[in-house]
């Protein structure tokens, strides 16, 4: 495609639910990445694949917290019995390979109520 | 110590002036830098890269950086209402960017 597609663009979610927040990067792109941004601050790494694994699930931050991307491509971030302070804005970014910086999806909205 | 610090502002200038904004960080081994620009509500964009110490300009933005210091900028020339948002400063590790808080800027017509 030609950006970054991230869905959906908002999402309300009861304390203790499951969700699953889509990124589709852009064509070719092999590298993919994941962060969160909570309101005044900068992006926090989540994770980076490269390809189909995981090169980096460092910034996870804690076993709720999953993400596949099973055929190299589409992402999704899986969140398990989710707290309220896991509302933020989930951003998803791809790259090219040698590539140094990256394109941001338009993220994520979740609210946990 | 957060690995990138950015003094978080509201940095005010009038329009047509120079606005500079200024990151720290703390990994000597970085060696990629990035400034995005993010207007409220939207993800980040890719203003600006440097990998070497000095200046590299493009258009009305010239980031500079100081590896010895570990020091970043960015300098906007003839700054317009439009540049008006939040300037994040990145700095790339293998694999992962660690990003600053942002400094917002406020372009005064």
């Amino acid at each position: 495609g030609a950006g970054v597609s991230q869905t959906p663009s908002n999402k309300v979610t009861e304390k203790g639910k499951y969700v699953e927040l889509r990124c589709d990067p852009i064509s070719g792109h092999t590298a993919l990445y994941w962060y969160r941004q909570s309101l005044g601050q900068g992006p926090e790494f989540l994770i980076y694949f490269q390809g189909t694994g995981a090169a980096d699930d460092s910034g996870l931050p804690n076993d709720r917290f999953f993400a596949v991307r099973p055929e190299g491509s589409v992402s999704t971030l899986k969140i398990q019995r989710t707290e309220r302070g896991d509302s933020a804005v989930y951003l998803c970014a791809s790259s090219s390979q040698g590539a140094y910086g990256y394109t941001f999806g338009s993220g994520t909205r979740l609210t946990v109520v | 110590q957060k690995e990138v610090e950015q003094n978080s502002g509201p940095l005010s200038v009038p329009e047509g002036a120079i606005a500079s904004l200024n990151c720290t960080y703390s990994d000597r081994v970085s060696q990629s830098f990035f400034w995005y620009r993010q207007y409220s509500g939207k993800s980040p964009e890719l203003i600006m890269s440097i990998y070497s110490n000095g200046d590299k300009e493009d258009g009305r933005f010239t980031a500079q950086l100081n590896k010895a210091s570990q020091y970043v900028s960015l300098l906007i020339r003839d700054s317009q209402p439009s540049d008006s948002a939040t300037y994040l400063c990145a700095v790339k590790t293998p694999g992962k960017f660690y990003f600053g808080s942002g400094t917002k800027l406020n372009v005064k017509p």
